[in-house]
């Protein structure tokens, strides 16, 4: 399967900072990228589908200018939570599809907002 | 609405036992049927993958699909201490092609433990 990394694994920050995530296709060239959300005892939510040189599609619920998305390379799409907040502490993980239907994923990013 | 349903678990099963774990799921027009592993704090890891009618074999592992019962199932014989996780069941209820590769909808996952 495909070979994806996400970066950091694991982020503390403060109420109000923004943070960065970033996931990393290392074996293919990934048009298409999932992001999705756990929360503890939850089962995945997507969040956004990325896709390389054009805007994110975002699932019903997740707000668009709070969750940033860009997929500038086919190697790399990262996601921005802006003006964190304590609910915003989850499991973030990213997927890659490779023009078919099967997905991979990244190890997660696990997200904590003091 | 577009659900996965998984029966709720957790499910509990001597090693050297078979698992069953099911999966229901509610749009009728949905073509590509995947099992992920996930462990306690990890990400998932894909298992298997079912298009067609029938049961897929894998190792100790073995997919059934019945698109007419909109049921598919895993079942893990032999189960091994280290097949303790949870397993979720996903679809693709998107084939609109284009963008919408690869979309997939979860279930809520079901918690399997496997004892000495």
């Amino acid at each position: 399967g495909a070979v994806v990394s996400q970066h950091p694994s694991r982020v503390i920050c403060k109420s109000g900072t923004s943070v960065k995530i970033e996931c990393r296709s290392l074996d293919f060239q990934a048009t298409t990228m999932f992001w999705y959300r756990q929360f503890p005892k939850q089962s995945l939510m997507l969040m956004a589908t990325s896709n390389e040189g054009s805007k994110a599609t975002y699932e019903q619920g997740v707000e668009k200018d709070k969750f940033l998305i860009n997929h500038a390379s086919l190697t790399l799409s990262t996601l921005t939570v802006t003006s964190a907040h304590p609910e915003d502490s989850s499991f973030y993980i990213c997927s890659q599809s490779q023009q078919t239907d099967t997905q991979y994923f990244g190890p997660g990013t696990r997200l904590t907002v003091l | 609405q577009k659900e996965v349903e998984q029966n709720s678990g957790p499910l509990s099963v001597p090693e050297g036992a078979i698992a069953s774990l099911n999966c229901t799921y509610s749009d009728r027009g949905s073509q590509s049927f995947f099992w992920y592993r996930q462990y306690s704090g990890k990400s998932p890891e894909l298992i298997m993958s079912i298009y067609s009618n029938g049961d897929k074999e894998d190792g100790r592992f073995t997919a059934q699909l019945n698109k007419a019962s909109q049921y598919v199932s895993l079942l893990i014989r032999d189960s091994q201490p280290s097949d303790s996780a949870t397993y979720l069941c996903a679809v693709n209820m998107d084939r609109a092609g284009g963008t919408s590769y690869g979309k997939l909808t979860f279930g809520q996952g079901t918690i399997l433990t496997v004892h000495p």
